[in-house]
């Protein structure tokens, strides 16, 4: 799978919009961008995933270059229990259920969201 | 909504003892895992199944075995503890999609302490 940098940590005020970069440069074609978000001491989250387009769903807006090179997690209006850890990840359409399904997740973004 | 359980949010053991860690899911899903995720280490794949009755090592399999009987339910089981398998035990189920990368769905984690 594709590495991914995120910065360490990002503030957010609530009610803003919370934007977290993600840049995965090495990035091939059948690889999909998925989010995931963990809150202090609880088990990982599934946020959003998309391959080409853009997605939105009831959490994020996932928005990926025409590049594919780079994305874009967007929480529209941030709250304090949005506070957690972001993992960004890329990892191959290939249903294939081996070794190849698991998950890696990085460092990831921390994002403090503040009064 | 998924829903991922394990049994236990919080565990403490004796270097030695037995023990069992169950995982269940309610969405007739195909596949789960087991993850360990430690400090500095990230989240690593201890074992996964993809189908009753079938299992596949991860990366870290030393120490641990696994059993499903059932679609719904995936164990973990230390043979025997040791301090150095204490950690966060992260189960998670998905359903792949012909076409596309599986979601893995997390359930909230049991935190091992073995003494």
């Amino acid at each position: 799978d594709a590495k991914t940098t995120q910065p360490p940590s990002m503030d957010c005020a609530e009610g803003r919009a919370a934007n977290l970069p993600c840049n995965h440069s090495t990035i091939s074609g059948n690889e999909y961008v998925y989010w995931y978000r963990q809150i202090h001491s609880q088990g990982p989250q599934y946020i959003i995933h998309g391959l080409k387009n853009n997605e939105t769903n009831e959490m994020a807006s996932l928005i990926i270059t025409e590049d594919r090179k780079s994305s874009t997690l967007i929480l529209p209006h941030a709250t304090l229990r949005d506070t957690a850890v972001y993992y960004c990840i890329v990892r191959l359409s290939d249903i294939n259920t081996g070794t190849a399904s698991k998950l890696t997740f990085g460092t990831g973004t921390r994002l403090q969201v503040t009064l | 909504d998924v829903k991922v359980t394990q049994s236990s949010r919080y565990l403490v053991k004796r270097t030695g003892e037995k023990v069992f860690l169950e995982c269940v899911q309610d969405m007739d899903h195909e596949n789960m895992f087991w993850y360990r995720q430690d400090p500095g280490l990230g989240l690593r794949l201890i074992y996964f199944s993809y189908d009753v009755k079938m299992k596949e090592k991860g990366d870290i399999p030393e120490g641990y075995s696994v059993s499903r009987e059932k679609k719904e339910r995936f164990s973990l089981i230390l043979e025997s503890a040791s301090t150095n398998q204490t950690s966060m035990y992260l189960c998670a189920s998905s359903f792949p999609t012909p076409g596309s990368t599986d979601t893995q769905y997390f359930g909230p984690g049991t935190r091992l302490t073995v003494l």
